[in-house]
This record gives structure tokens, C-alpha cells and sequence, in this order.
């Protein structure tokens, strides 16, 4: 079965420290990957996805495909990095137009 | 930029009642969805759309239907209202599926119900 598991429902860190957000992911073949961010009273939208390999407001995010993984890091986290993130995967076998989220890890970056 | 709008931020209703959220997007996709999000749940999908008048199951649909007769509006109805309704409700769209990586999805603010 198709799954995505975000292990940490919350992740505290200090600002300027280095920050992970772990992803975990269940599926047969080759899915796409996404995170996706809900920041305070805005809406939830795509933050960065695998395909491009691009850095987002200093995130990253590598596809492990060993290990099923799809950490979203940043190496110096900043008090405006607080949100609630999502990982995301697509593919065919969830039916292509489907999109099937992670629980959700809270990130709460102390000054 | 593509616009998702849900028709309120805040409802609320009574045990029984039947509910209506709407959602218009403006960029002429082809799939439309309706996601209840709930602390330590995510993002639960009740039902999507891939066309008008086309619809499908999602993870949770039961107590909820939904209608699609435009291409760019797609409602989310709750038959009879059950406290156990109460959550955030998100519609989101997205492209057709040429591309997978462009499968984006693109949201709405998101409609509070509270059933009382």
C-alpha cells in the first residue's frame, strides 16, 4: 500500500541550529515526491519537489530511494521556518492525479 | 497566480443539518478535491474529481457527497451534519496529469465547521 510517514509530530529547534524533518514513504515504483508547508494563517502550498532538486528559502530535500527516504533539511533554521510540514507523494499507483500526504510534522524554531 | 476560493472560513452548524462548502478555482484545472485536515491525522481525502461531473471515493467519504457541474467549481455536501464532522475542510486543484512532477496541488484557505 501507498504511504508517506512523517515520524515527528513536532520538531523544536533553536534558531541558526540545523534542522531535519524526517520522511518515510511506502510505494511500488517511482513516485514524485513533494513537501509541502502550512504556515500561520496561510494557506497550505508547495514548498519544493524532488524532481527539480532545488533549494526553497534555504530548504533541501534528497530522495533516498534505498531507503525510502525524503528528508526535508535546512542548515540554519530561522524563526520564520515555524510552520506545519507536509511530505507528499503522486504516482500512477495512487491512481496519478491522487496526491497522498504525510501526517504532518509542526516545526517550532525558539529565538 | 491560481486561485483556489472556498466560499466561507467559518461555519457553523446543527446536528442534522445539511451542509453545503463550495470551492471555485480559476485556472481552468481538470481535478478538484476535498481533504479534511485534522491534528495527527494529515490531510484525509473525502472525495476528487478528474472531470465534470466525474467523481471518486477518497479515503473517508462516507457521510459526504459531492457535486461537480462546472469545471471550475466543485462542492463538498454533507448530507446530515454529525458532530464527528467538525474540521477544517481544504479544496485544493491541480493540473491534468501530463506530468506527474506538475501534479501540484494548489489549495484553499480552508473552511472551519463546527457542528454543534
Amino acid at each position: 500500500a501507498q504511504r508517506v510517514t512523517q515520524p515527528e509530530k513536532l520538531l523544536s529547534v533553536f534558531k541558526g541550529a540545523p534542522v531535519e524533518l524526517k520522511c518515510n514513504y511506502s510505494y511500488s515504483g517511482s513516485p514524485e515526491l513533494f513537501w509541502y508547508v502550512q504556515y500561520s494563517r496561510q494557506r497550505l502550498q508547495l514548498l519544493l519537489r524532488h524532481i527539480s532538486r532545488e533549494s526553497i528559502k534555504g530548504f533541501t530535500a534528497d530522495l533516498n530511494k534505498g531507503e525510502t527516504s525524503f528528508h526535508l533539511k535546512k542548515p540554519f533554521a530561522q524563526e520564520e521556518d515555524s510552520a506545519m510540514y507536509y511530505c507528499a507523494l503522486s504516482g500512477l499507483n495512487t491512481g496519478g492525479f491522487k496526491t497522498i500526504f504525510g501526517a504532518g510534522t509542526r516545526l517550532f524554531v525558539k529565538a | 497566480d491560481v486561485k483556489v476560493t472556498q466560499s466561507s472560513r467559518y461555519l457553523v452548524k446543527r446536528t442534522g443539518e445539511k451542509v453545503f462548502l463550495e470551492c471555485v478555482q480559476d485556472m481552468d484545472h481538470e481535478n478538484m478535491f476535498w481533504y479534511r485536515q485534522d491534528p495527527g491525522l494529515g490531510l484525509r481525502l473525502i472525495y476528487f474529481s478528474y472531470d465534470v461531473k466525474m467523481k471518486e471515493k477518497g479515503d473517508i467519504p462516507e457521510g459526504y457527497s459531492v457535486s461537480r457541474e462546472k469545471k471550475e467549481r466543485f462542492s463538498l455536501i454533507l448530507e446530515s451534519a454529525s458532530t464527528n464532522q467538525t474540521s477544517m475542510y481544504l479544496c485544493a486543484s491541480s493540473p491534468g496529469l501530463a506530468v506527474l512532477a506538475k501534479n501540484i496541488q494548489y489549495f484553499g484557505a480552508g473552511t472551519r465547521l463546527s457542528v454543534l
